[in-house]
């Protein structure tokens, strides 16, 4: 079963530093990866995408990497800020029916 | 750019009611998706569509209808609506299927008594 699994389901660490974020998934026959950003009561919005044939990919003080072979992408978070605090989503598409198949999420804190 | 809107943001229906969750996006997508989001839970797919006049099924679709009679509308409906579906729902749309962003709405809450 394709399945995407985020560990911790929480992190709460001191404003300014670096942090990283991880996603593992089954299968390494994926279409794109993606990581998302959702806060409270709010929509999700896209942060990056990777697709199958890249290694990674940066926005501002974001980068995110894939490694299909071993079933793992994470998502480095440089110097963070208060403004940072919100559940990190990561998703999968593995073939053509366009799912993106879900992880539950990493409620990220980052404390002044 | 208004890009997904749902409508309504919160609903509070009574078992057995029935309803439609309103999804229009401004951006000429053709894929447009509808998802629930459960706590602890990830996000899972309850229809799709791929282009005006075409749906498909996702992981969830019992309970669900969907249409696709525009590019912009992507409605979905409740037909008898239970305590299970109790959830946030979330549209989303991208230029394509599986290989552009997507882009999602600000979610609607349901809650059936």
């Amino acid at each position: 079963k394709q399945e995407v699994t985020q560990i911790p389901a929480a992190l709460s660490v001191p404003e300014g530093e670096n942090l990283v974020l991880n996603c593992s998934f089954t299968d390494s026959a994926i279409y794109n990866l993606q990581w998302f950003r959702q806060d409270p009561g709010k929509g999700l919005t896209s942060l990056l995408l990777i697709q199958s044939s890249q290694r990674e990919q940066t926005s501002g003080r974001l980068n995110a990497s894939l490694d299909k072979s071993s079933g793992r992408s994470t998502l480095y978070i440089a110097a963070s800020q208060p403004g940072d605090s919100a559940t990190y989503l990561c998703a999968v598409i593995w073939d053509s029916n366009y799912q993106l198949i879900w992880g539950a999420g990493t409620k990220l804190i980052i404390k002044p | 750019n208004a890009g997904v809107t749902q409508t309504p943001k919160f609903q509070v229906l009574k078992t057995g009611q029935s309803m439609t969750l309103q999804c229009a996006q401004d951006m000429n997508h053709e894929y447009m998706s509808w998802y629930r989001q459960d706590p602890g839970m990830g996000l899972r797919l309850i229809h799709y569509s791929v282009g005006a006049g075409i749906t498909d099924q996702g992981e969830v679709p019992n309970g669900y209808n969907v249409s696709r009679s525009t590019t912009e509308d992507f409605p979905l409906r409740l037909l008898s609506a239970a305590p299970s579906q109790t959830s946030v729902y979330f549209c989303a749309s991208s230029v394509t299927g599986t290989n552009t962003e997507a882009f999602f709405g600000q979610g609607t809450r349901l809650t059936v008594v």
